[in-house]
């Protein structure tokens, strides 16, 4: 299985300021044949569901603030929240969907707060 | 708007079995992939299991292959997933998540408020 490590696992941010979340894959997630990276970002708030952020590594979900932003390709990807507001406290998961045979696998979180 | 409610948790004996339900709405069920994926209480998330649109194909993660069993009835709008032999590890919020396709294994666009299953004896 393809193995997704997130750093840091926690992250203390001022309000306004900028937020760096880091996914690293144990293998490429970029198919060659579409150039496209099989790799996702959701947020999860306590008590509630997960909820998506970014698709291929750097598409925006519709409806998701524009100061989120996903980057990266092959084996190393960054979420990054531009000028942090209250409301972004919550658990970050990045999450590949390359694998063959099928399947998922998440990191492990990184917990965001206010400083 | 998408809706997807699970029902069924509850407390169960390790070795014990459970049957998840989720029922979805908001969306033609029928066409889309769907999976569960759980959290154990103060953890990260797991992915366990995905069927196909119209159930042709199943994939399992590891730690559930040979105990768990993911089906779909697509005229009652409804995922679920039948947990045999469980075990402690298994006590976790489990959620019903909805594919962005219909055949392959991708990201999830929406996702259930979740059914807690604790296994204790």
């Amino acid at each position: 299985d393809i193995v997704m490590t997130q750093s840091p696992d926690s992250l203390a941010v001022s309000l306004g300021e900028r937020a760096t979340i880091n996914c690293k894959s144990s293998q490429s997630v970029l198919y060659s044949s579409n150039n496209k990276n099989y790799l996702a970002w959701y947020q999860q708030k306590p008590g509630q569901p997960p909820k998506l952020l970014i698709y291929w590594a750097s598409t925006r979900e519709s409806g998701v603030p524009d100061r989120f932003s996903g980057s990266g390709s092959g084996t190393d990807f960054t979420l990054t929240i531009s000028s942090l507001q209250a409301e972004d406290v919550a658990v970050y998961y990045c999450q590949q969907y390359y694998s063959t045979p099928p399947s998922i696998t998440f990191g492990q979180g990184t917990r965001l707060e206010i400083k | 708007q998408v809706q997807l409610v699970e029902s069924g948790g509850g407390v169960v004996q390790p070795g014990g079995s459970l049957r998840l339900s989720c029922a979805a709405s908001g969306f033609t069920f029928s066409s889309y992939g769907m999976h569960w994926v759980r959290q154990a209480p103060g953890k990260g998330l797991e992915w366990v299991a995905f069927i196909r649109y119209d159930g042709s194909n199943k994939y399992y993660a590891d730690s559930v292959k040979g105990r768990f069993t993911i089906s779909r009835d697509n005229s009652k709008n409804t995922l679920y997933l039948q947990m045999n032999s469980l075990r402690a590890e298994d006590t976790a919020v489990y959620y019903c998540a909805k594919d962005v396709t219909a055949a392959g294994l991708n990201y999830f666009d929406y996702w259930g408020q979740g059914t807690l299953v604790t296994v204790s004896s």
